[in-house]
């Protein structure tokens, strides 16, 4: 099964309004990161954030970890049409060389 | 400043014919690189990864191959191509280390196998 898990699937908002989401994961992990991609093109890395922080801030993203949960969410404050896209959560495992495993991504939709 | 190339952009071949893709990467050295598949409207499946030349580790069996014949060059191969192989193909590099680590992201190639 998916190590991280995003929730909702798809969300629609109006520009202006802030945008959150989640993303559950199940074992213990080093580093979240939460990636973007636009339709049809590669991944962009938004934000990383380590084990031991509960907290990252970028511009207008909010990046907070839950370890005791196994739970991290993002949130877009103020959205704008080109944040349009996907996001996925992406973690790695606590062990050894470590891949990233990524959930099947949220689709943000932002209505002018 | 790092950047990474993937070709071709988008490729249409029939069901049994082979498959070459190809991913480089400029402006660092001895990266990881990562092959990834995309069904649509899915998340990302980790094909192969590779932490140096000629080490190839494969996450999924399956009719696909990996190869790394240069420090910056990794190549996804298939002898015959199945339909399930359609799909949205991603390289990735990350800068070394013990993964976990950032990666950069190819724009992609979108295969379509009929």
């Amino acid at each position: 099964s998916q190590q991280g898990e995003e929730d909702p699937q798809a969300l629609s908002i109006q520009e202006g309004e802030n945008a959150t989401m989640n993303c559950s994961y199940k074992t213990s992990i080093n580093n979240l990161q939460w990636y973007r991609q636009n339709s049809g093109r590669g991944l962009v890395h938004l934000i990383l954030i380590r084990s031991n922080e509960r907290e990252k801030h970028s511009g207008r993203l909010r990046v907070t970890l839950d370890t005791s949960k196994k739970s991290s969410s993002l949130l877009i404050t103020a959205s704008r049409a080109a944040d349009t896209a996907s996001y996925f959560c992406a973690t790695d495992v606590e062990s050894g060389y470590s891949t990233l495993t990524f959930g099947k991504g949220t689709m943000l939709l932002v209505s002018p | 400043s790092q950047t990474i190339h993937q070709w071709p952009a988008t490729l249409v071949q029939p069901v049994g014919s082979p498959l070459s893709l190809e991913c480089t990467v400029e402006g660092t050295s001895n990266p990881n690189l990562y092959w990834y598949r995309q069904a649509a409207g899915r998340g990302l499946q980790l094909l192969f990864y590779s932490v140096g030349i000629g080490q190839i580790s494969s996450e999924v069996p399956q009719n696909l191959s990996a190869s790394r014949p240069q420090d910056r060059q990794f190549i996804l191969s298939s002898k015959k191509l199945l339909l399930s192989d359609s799909g949205f193909y991603l390289c990735a590099f990350s800068s070394g280390g013990a993964g976990g680590e950032t990666q950069y992201f190819g724009p992609g190639t979108r295969l379509l196998v009929l």
